[in-house]
């Protein structure tokens, strides 16, 4: 069973380009979530995605960021017109968490994208 | 604002030590606190509490939650320079933050031969 997948591993942007950060969940899994871990500092929830939903976007900066998570096909994190401070390790996790059950499990973490902006 | 503490910020050992990482948490409506590993990739899974008192072990790792406190304790005995690594400890909450995890900014452990 495959874990989570982060692509790509690395990403080099200049300033004012756009990032594009995607996400495949494990098997099974239909709770997406996305984290920043900005340098010597600790990872920062962003948002939180089902298919075809947002859940929770209280942790996402209100301009240049957005995210998805389509019926079909990974979970996409896009940082339009970057700048030097998004450099960052972007990090997305899944559960098979059911807000509606209360199933209790824990979110499995990918390998992170290293976005580095110049 | 959920808010979660970990203590000491670096610790430098020697292979067969005991450590022992603090991590303290303010969050409305705990659902659960979580321990992860992370090395130069992903962090990985450690421990979830849910329950005050009860302690969880995993080889030489164990963990034990206090709710009444608000704080957490990893134990990791006769360490090995394999367990250096930065230690994370989440929470999560329930309600409208279901799901969402807040990260302490970590224990960096360094282990020495």
């Amino acid at each position: 069973n495959a874990g989570v997948m982060q692509n790509p591993r690395h990403l080099v942007r200049r300033r004012g380009q756009e990032a594009r950060l995607r996400c495949s969940p494990m098997k099974g899994h239909s709770h997406v979530y996305w984290y920043r871990q900005l340098p010597e500092e600790g990872l920062k929830f962003m948002v939180y995605l089902q298919k075809e939903n947002i859940i929770d976007e209280s942790g996402m900066p209100k301009e240049r960021f957005s995210a998805e998570f389509p019926k079909e096909g990974p979970s996409i994190l896009r940082i339009q017109q970057v700048v030097r401070g998004d450099s960052a390790a972007y990090f997305c996790a899944s559960s098979p968490l059911s807000r509606t059950s209360r199933i209790k499990d824990t979110q499995y973490f990918g390998p992170g994208t290293r976005l580095t902006v110049l | 604002e959920d808010k979660v503490v970990q203590s000491p910020l670096s610790l430098v050992v020697h292979e067969g030590d005991t450590v022992t990482l603090n991590c303290s948490y303010e969050v409305t409506n705990f659902r659960s606190l979580l321990w992860y590993k992370q090395e130069k990739k992903a962090p990985t899974f450690l421990f979830m509490l849910t329950s005050s008192g009860i302690e969880k072990k995993s080889g030489r790792l164990s963990s034990i939650l206090d709710k009444k406190e608000l704080f957490s304790i990893l134990n990791i005995t006769a360490t090995q320079t394999g367990d250096s690594a930065v230690y994370l400890c989440a929470v999560e909450a329930g309600g409208t933050s279901y799901g969402k995890l807040t990260f302490g900014q970590g224990t960096i452990l360094t282990v020495h031969p």
